[in-house]
């Protein structure tokens, strides 16, 4: 069955440090992954996709098919980066299975 | 272009009542996806539809629930019955296209009391 687990429910980092937020999935065929964040009283939007292998916003995140992740990185956190990080896997069909999100705080 | 619209933003029901949810996509999109968040939960899909057509309900519970996407107007999640359980935040995307990027509502959120 289609998973995403991300572990961390909360992360704190202060600002200027390395962020990781962690997404592992589970998924038998060939999966696609995407980053949705939701900044405070905004829509949850996307943040990226690995199909693009784009940098948004200085993230990151790169699937590594072996381990089943898809963690999303920035090498130096802004205080602006704050917010609901949710990782999300298409399997092709209709919908995208979400993981329970990460909300990320950046300690000034 | 307005995004996608939610409506009510909060509703409040007594066990028992029925509840509507409604969701306007955003211009030119014909896909629409319904999810719920339970709290201390992820998004969990429900059901997919285009214009008149259901299209995978394979995450809406079996009774109680249902969704249609008329040809005019907007999508609208109805709950029958509603029970405590119901209680959660409904979130509605659209896109433009199949498996396209989501575009999501501010959701509905329903408490039944």
């Amino acid at each position: 069955a289609q998973r995403v687990t991300q572990p961390e429910k909360l992360l704190s980092v202060f600002k200027g440090a390395p962020v990781e937020l962690k997404c592992n999935y589970s998924y038998s065929g060939s999966p696609e992954l995407f980053w949705y964040v939701q900044y405070s009283r905004q829509r949850l939007q996307l943040l990226l996709r690995h199909i693009s292998r784009e940098s948004i916003k200085g993230f990151t995140a790169d699937l590594n098919k072996g381990e089943t992740s898809f963690h999303l990185k920035k090498p130096f956190a802004q205080e602006e980066d704050s917010a609901m990080y949710y990782c999300a896997l298409g399997t092709g069909a209709n919908n995208l299975f979400f993981g329970t999100g990460t909300r990320l705080t950046v300690i000034p | 272009n307005a995004g996608v619209m939610q409506n009510p933003r909060h509703l409040v029901r007594r066990r028992g009542q029925e509840a509507r949810l409604r969701c306007s996509p955003m211009k030119g999109h014909s896909h629409v996806y319904w999810y719920r968040q339970l709290p201390e939960e992820g998004l969990k899909f429900m059901v997919y539809l285009q214009k008149e057509n259901i299209i995978d309900e394979s995450g809406m519970p079996k009774e109680r629930f249902s969704a249609e996407f008329p040809k005019e107007g907007p999508s609208i999640l109805r709950i029958q019955q509603v029970v405590r359980g119901d209680s959660a935040a409904y979130f509605c995307a659209s896109s433009g296209q199949r498996n396209g990027e989501l575009f999501f509502g501010e959701g509905s959120r329903l408490t039944v009391l």
